[in-house]
């Protein structure tokens, strides 16, 4: 597609609830990359990807947080049992090197944990 | 530890004027710095970049200057224009990290017409 593709847009969760985030990144791009964004902050590194492998995730906050991306396009971030410190905008980006440039962000789901 | 912060959370001014957003960082390692706008309900979009062997860059209506000496990174727009109004983040990517970005809190920028 013309860019990175996330859905939900907005989803709400009851605390306890397990969900799933999807992103579409930009068709042969290599690289994947998760943050997340809380109200008011920039965004934070959660994890990355090259192809199918997990190089990174050093930045998911707990073992409730799990990331995927079996056949190296479309990744899914899962958080099991919601918290309300959850709730916050979680950014898909994508890039066509393992580097910094030529990154494109898609626009978020926004997650809200009640 | 590692840290991108900026100096100003918010910055008002007329359109027309010229608007300079400030950045602090703090890792020495780091060897690429970018700037992104965004808009509300958007994920942030590509300004300017920089790498740390420059000092300055220009875009179209945009510089970014880099201060390596006491690690300081701003980003001016000209002729500021309504639709400039978003929130500015500067981002570093440190070296041998991979892709990895470090964020600032950023500063909202609001233009008035």
């Amino acid at each position: 597609g013309a860019g990175v593709s996330q859905s939900p847009r907005y989803k709400v969760a009851k605390r306890g609830q397990d969900v799933a985030l999807r992103c579409d990144p930009i068709s042969g791009h290599v690289s994947l990359f998760w943050y997340q964004q809380a109200l008011g902050q920039g965004p934070e590194f959660l994890t990355y990807f090259q192809n199918e492998a997990q190089l990174d995730k050093s930045g998911l906050p707990s073992d409730r947080f799990f990331a995927e991306r079996p056949e190296g396009s479309v990744s899914t971030l899962k958080i099991q049992r919601t918290q309300q410190e959850d709730s916050a905008v979680y950014l898909c980006a994508s890039s066509y090197t393992g580097f910094s440039y030529g990154y494109t962000f898609g626009s978020g789901t926004r997650l809200t944990v009640v | 530890g590692e840290s991108v912060g900026l100096h100003l959370p918010t910055l008002s001014v007329q359109e027309g004027d010229n608007s300079i957003i400030n950045c602090a960082y703090s890792n020495s390692a780091s060897d690429y710095f970018i700037w992104y706008k965004q808009e509300s309900g958007k994920g942030p979009q590509f300004i300017i970049d920089i790498r740390s062997n420059m000092d300055k860059r220009q875009g179209q209506r945009v510089t970014v200057l880099l201060n390596k000496t006491v690690k300081h990174l701003s980003l001016q727009i000209a002729a500021t224009q309504p639709g400039d109004s978003a929130v500015y983040f500067c981002a570093e990517n440190i070296y041998n990290q991979g892709g990895k970005l470090i964020f600032g809190q950023g500063t909202e920028l609001s233009v008035k017409p």
